[in-house]
């Protein structure tokens, strides 16, 4: 079993769809949980970072996390073109510590 | 803020050559910084972990000699690809998270270089 487990799609939605994507991870110890945006030929992007369980918005944009499964989202609501990007989850023990990344998700969003 | 540079963005170069790649925090220090190697669709595979005054760390499978990685200030780690061949060809990116915080910081990702081996 892989530490972190990522549907890679692709995923195609309509432009002002809700997107929901999630990753599932095996190692408990894992406490502060990332969601990255990378664009073709771009480093990751930061979106959205998360201590241990809970909700955080920012914007269109909702991480969850919930350690008891195991498992966390990001939400976008009303979803553009410009949101088109593989989405990777990643997640680490703290901030000097290596980062264990998901396969990541390539999302297009269609005008 | 949390700004990482990556230079160059781009290089070509011949086989047998050696490229260097600088990874700089514009804006905050960083004790320790991170390098990584993407292969086209597919998601960042960590080389090693450079830490500011000392060796580096290097993952199962990465060559310690071809990868040469010096992290000599707060603000500047650089990898060389020594002997470059073709098979090193790649998108090398780093990452980096502000040191000396209270909590911890998220890394924070250079654009990438991407690196071709004729």
């Amino acid at each position: 079993q892989k530490e972190v487990e990522q549907d890679p799609g692709p995923l195609s939605v309509p432009e002002g769809a809700i997107v929901s994507l999630n990753c599932t991870y095996s190692n408990s110890a894992f406490q502060y949980f990332m969601w990255y945006r990378q664009y073709s030929r771009k480093g990751p992007e930061l979106l959205m970072y998360t201590y241990s369980s809970g909700n955080k918005e920012d914007g269109r944009f909702t991480a969850q996390v919930d350690k008891s499964s195991k498992y966390i989202s990001l939400f976008i609501r009303d979803s553009q073109p410009s949101d088109s990007a593989t989405y990777l989850c990643a997640m680490t023990r703290g901030s000097n510590y290596k980062l264990t990344f998901g396969k990541g998700t390539l999302l297009t969003v269609n005008p | 803020g949390a700004v990482v540079s990556q230079h160059p963005s781009r290089v070509i170069c011949k086989s047998g050559t050696s490229v260097k790649i600088e990874c700089r925090s514009l804006d905050f220090q960083a004790t320790t910084m991170f390098w990584y190697r993407q292969f086209p669709k597919q998601s960042l595979m960590l080389m090693a972990t450079s830490n500011e005054g000392s060796k580096a760390t290097y993952e199962q499978g990465v060559e310690k000699d071809k990868f040469l990685i010096n992290h000599a200030s707060l603000t500047l780690s650089t990898l060389t690809v020594t002997s470059a061949h073709p098979e090193d060809s790649s998108f090398y990116i780093c990452s980096a998270s502000p040191a000396g915080r209270s909590e911890d910081q998220p890394q924070h990702f250079g654009d990438g270089t991407r690196l071709s081996i004729l």
